[in-house]
């Protein structure tokens, strides 16, 4: 099993620019997250899904949004890209059964110029 | 309001000597609590979960409703503990993790 994954690695955007981070996982869970890691404030909830077709806002959801058409893919899209959404970001799945361990991707190292 | 409180930023001690990392949280359920660590420019990875109450690498963690807590502790800290610290707490629908703000740990030979 790959795991979770995420791609690209690193990316430079320019103010305004749009794009999407792709996010995928192997282990048919049910529930998948996106964080984003910002220093001294930890990660914070961007949004999760709980299943196919159905997503919701985390705790800083403004400038992303998500769907999720499959189990295993759950893209982030920026819509119009800020200096204020330079991070790193993760994504996560968990089983819907039993323990709440998640798993995470690699992460995206994002610039927004 | 959910919350957890990681009070340290950096804890900087020498290889050999206890260490402990603190994490408090506010739930008013039932809580479900982890340590995630991060090593250098890696994907964070589970060291702990409250529920298993295992020792991993040496570290522990006990659970203290009272106190609302969730500290972290090793007797004797190794250079390769050298990392990033993350409490968090779940328990809640869809999955999701409350973060601390994380502590970086550095173990100095």
């Amino acid at each position: 099993n790959a795991g979770v994954t995420q791609t690209p690695k690193f990316q430079v955007l320019k103010t305004g620019q749009s794009m999407t981070l792709q996010c995928a996982q192997d282990m048919n869970h049910e529930y998948m997250s996106w964080y984003r890691q910002d220093p001294g404030m930890g990660l914070r909830l961007i949004h999760y899904s709980v299943g196919a077709g159905i997503t919701d806002q985390g705790e800083v959801p403004n400038g992303y949004n998500v769907s999720r058409s499959t189990t295993e893919d759950f893209p982030l899209r920026l819509l119009s890209a800020a200096p204020s959404q330079t991070s790193v970001y993760f994504c996560a799945s968990r089983s819907g059964q039993g323990v709440y361990e998640q798993y995470f991707g690699p992460g995206t190292r994002l610039t927004v110029t | 309001a959910q919350r957890v409180t990681q009070p340290e930023k950096l804890l900087s001690v020498f290889k050999g000597a206890p260490v402990e990392l603190k994490c408090n949280y506010s739930y008013s359920g039932s809580p479900e609590l982890f340590w995630y660590v991060q090593y250098s420019r890696q994907r964070l990875q589970l060291l702990l979960r409250h529920i298993s109450r295992e020792s991993i690498k040496g570290f522990t963690a006990d659970l203290n409703k009272g106190e609302t807590s969730f500290h972290l502790k090793k007797p004797f800290a190794q250079e390769e503990d050298s990392a990033m610290y993350y409490c968090a707490l779940g328990g809640y629908q869809g999955g999701k993790l409350i973060f601390g703000q994380g502590t970086e740990l550095s173990v100095k030979p």
